[in-house]
């Protein structure tokens, strides 16, 4: 099973540019979402989605776009890079929502803004 | 809202050592607990969980109490080995769609 799919698995952005961090599942779970994870901060909780066409804000949400078109993909998009979103992305995605169920990982993509 | 504290790192030890890392949360009601492991270059993957008080959570020679007295989750194994090397993270929800994690702590097992 291939699980939960990030790509890229790495980027140099230039300050300015735009990308989308892509994030794919074939597990059938409603939930999805996006964290950061920075050295001494944990990860923080960017947007999540609880099924198709719905999608709510985390804990830092500025600077990021992210839509839910189908049940599979919740792609991540930074409209304008910064050298602040400089980070390790995950995409976590889970069955009965991360209270009471497992929140599965990608592998991370890791991202760098000059 | 809900949150964790959680022990500041880096831990070493060495093989066959006991380990503890502490584990505290301030939480409206009794929400369920949970320790993930991050192993070097790989997502998080959940280790373990308590969904009620005085639950044990246990997976690979870990366990955990969930304690409300304390307000503790406490991670422990009794004999580590180096495969155990990773970052550990404590969570639990705030509300029902987020979980909010420690600020990891980095084990790392010498031979």
């Amino acid at each position: 099973n291939a699980g939960v799919t990030q790509t890229p698995k790495f980027q140099v952005l230039k300050t300015g540019q735009s990308m989308t961090l892509q994030c794919a599942q074939d597990m059938n779970h409603e939930y999805m979402s996006w964290y950061r994870q920075d050295p001494g901060m944990g990860l923080r909780l960017i947007h999540y989605s609880v099924g198709a066409g719905i999608t709510d804000q985390g804990e830092v949400p500025n600077g990021y776009n992210v839509s839910r078109s189908t049940t599979e993909d919740f792609p991540l998009r930074l409209l304008s890079a910064a050298p602040s979103q400089t980070s390790v992305y995950f995409c976590a995605s889970s069955y009965a929502g991360p209270n009471t169920g497992e929140l599965f990982f990608g592998e991370g993509s890791r991202l760098t803004v000059l | 809202g809900n949150s964790v504290t959680q022990m500041e790192g880096p831990v070493t030890l060495s093989e066959e050592a006991f380990l503890t890392i502490n584990c505290t949360y301030t939480a409206t009601g009794y929400p369920s607990l949970f320790w993930y492991v991050q192993y070097p270059g790989e997502g998080l993957q959940l280790l373990l969980k308590a969904t009620k008080a005085d639950d044990k959570g246990s997976n690979k020679g870990f366990e955990a109490t969930y304690r409300k007295e304390t307000t503790s989750f406490h991670l422990e194994k009794g004999s580590v080995q180096v495969s155990d090397s990773a970052v550990y993270f404590c969570a639990l929800p705030r509300g029902n769609e987020k979980l909010t994690f420690g600020t990891g702590t980095r084990l790392t097992i010498i031979p």
